[in-house]
């Protein structure tokens, strides 16, 4: 089985601080990884995935994450927050690369950028 | 293209009543999924699709039926709605090697 945490259901930060929000997984078997954004009355965005290719992932507006084995994280950062990255930001985790067997969220970080 | 779109994007139901939620996608996706999401419970996933002519269930099933009509359409059926199936529903759809993509959503509220 496979399972999803998210440290912290609101994050708060000043607009030019350092995003960081932390997701810590559970998996059998080498997993896949996401980081989905939700901006407010609007569906789920892939921000970012990791396959199994390089550790550090790049992914859209800035966002950045970092796949630790020995941790079982998966935290996603952003060097600088601007206003526009209020959102829900939802990790998940897959065995089969999000395909047909389903992915397990996370409940979800509310993240609000301090003006 | 359209992506993944949803009908209707919003819905007030009375208690027992029954109704359908349309999902389509236009990518040419083998899988397609609904799920809810409730306050601090993040997505469940009530069924999915993971090709033309099949259906599993997922976390949530119960109270809801599926039919994936053909391979763009997977619509929801709520046979006779309950308050607690008031919630906000996705849709998505995905293929081997692309990421999930989500419909906007239907808000649902029965009363």
């Amino acid at each position: 089985a496979q399972s999803v945490t998210q440290l912290g259901s609101h994050v708060s930060v000043s607009e030019g601080a350092l995003v960081l929000l932390r997701c810590n997984y559970s998996s059998s078997v080498p997993p896949y990884l996401f980081w989905y954004v939700q901006y407010p009355n609007q569906g789920l965005q892939l921000l970012l995935k990791y396959t199994s290719a390089a550790t550090l992932v790049k992914g859209i507006n800035g966002f950045e994450a970092e796949f630790k084995k020995s941790e079982t994280s998966f935290h996603l950062t952003k060097p600088s927050a601007h206003m526009s990255d209020a959102a829900e930001y939802f990790c998940a985790v897959s065995d089969s690369g999000g395909g047909a067997d389903g992915l397990t969220f996370g409940k979800g970080t509310h993240l609000i950028i301090q003006p | 293209n359209a992506g993944v779109t949803q009908t209707p994007k919003f819905q007030v139901l009375k208690t027992g009543q029954s109704m359908t939620l349309q999902c389509a996608q236009d990518m040419n996706h083998n899988s397609m999924y609904w799920y809810r999401q409730d306050p601090g419970m993040g997505l469940r996933l009530i069924y999915y699709s993971a090709s033309e002519g099949t259906t599993d269930k997922g976390e949530v099933p119960n109270g809801y039926n599926v039919s994936r009509l053909n391979k763009r359409e997977f619509s929801l059926r709520l046979e006779s709605a309950a308050p607690s199936q008031t919630s906000v529903y996705f849709c998505a759809s995905t293929s081997a090697g692309t990421g999930r993509f989500f419909g906007p959503g239907t808000r649902l509220t029965v009363l």
